[in-house]
């Protein structure tokens, strides 16, 4: 079974600065995706980046980008010029690209407590 | 605008009570789920349901009922909980098609069992 890792429970950082989220997991499967979802108080998951396994280069969603190495089983995400609407629980998670038809069910982590310090 | 959207936004319920937890999707979406989140903890997958067809059940004790009317709707059937499955519980859906569909979350049902 897979596994996801998020070993910072809670992280700050200054306004407009950059702050990197830490993720592993495990896997022996070679091809899967990774995602991060960030909860902010209204407690809806909301997509923030997605990334691909098969693919090499790293995803960018204007501020967010991702450090995914594969062979570490790493997935880390940096958010640049930190504002205070990125105040939230952002969560790691895993789906196999193995999973059956229509049932994209995600493994996730336990999740990092992100605080923006005006 | 949450194209999920979950009722009641908040629930107290006692032990012997009946209640029932619901989810609409207006995404066009194939596939539904229920997750469990409790604090601290990892969010636990319940129930998949695609096509209306349940596709999972991650183990869930029999007091949690699920339904799935349709694919746009979801519910989920509660009856002598106890105390530990106070949770958010988080409904989500996916296109249910294709190796790349992303899962689009509800604001949740937070329960609370007296």
């Amino acid at each position: 079974a897979q596994t996801v890792t998020q070993s910072q429970p809670e992280m700050s950082v200054q306004e407009a600065e950059t702050v990197t989220l830490s993720c592993t997991y495990d896997t022996s499967e070679s091809d899967y995706y990774l995602f991060w979802y960030k909860q902010p108080p209204s407690r809806q998951m909301i997509l923030v980046i997605r990334q691909e396994a098969y693919k090499q280069q790293n995803a960018t969603e204007n501020r967010f980008s991702v450090n995914f190495q594969k062979a570490a089983k790493s997935f880390s995400l940096k958010i640049s010029d930190s504002q205070l609407g990125d105040a939230a629980m952002y969560f790691c998670a895993y789906r196999s690209a193995e999973t059956n038809f229509g049932n994209e069910k995600l493994t996730f982590g336990t999740g990092t407590r992100l605080t923006i310090i005006p | 605008e949450t194209g999920v959207t979950q009722t009641p936004r908040h629930l107290v319920m006692g032990m012997t009570n009946k209640k029932s937890l619901k989810c609409e999707q207006h995404l066009g979406h194939n596939a539904m789920y229920w997750y469990k989140q409790s604090a601290k903890k990892p969010l636990e997958l319940m129930f998949v349901y695609n096509f209306k067809e349940q596709t999972e059940n991650n183990s869930v004790p029999s007091r949690f009922s699920p339904e799935c009317p349709n694919s746009s709707h979801l519910f989920l059937h509660l009856h002598t909980l106890q105390p530990e499955d106070s949770a958010l519980y988080l409904c989500a859906s996916s296109q249910g098609q294709g190796r790349n569909s992303p899962l689009h979350f509800g604001n949740g049902t937070r329960l609370t069992v007296t």
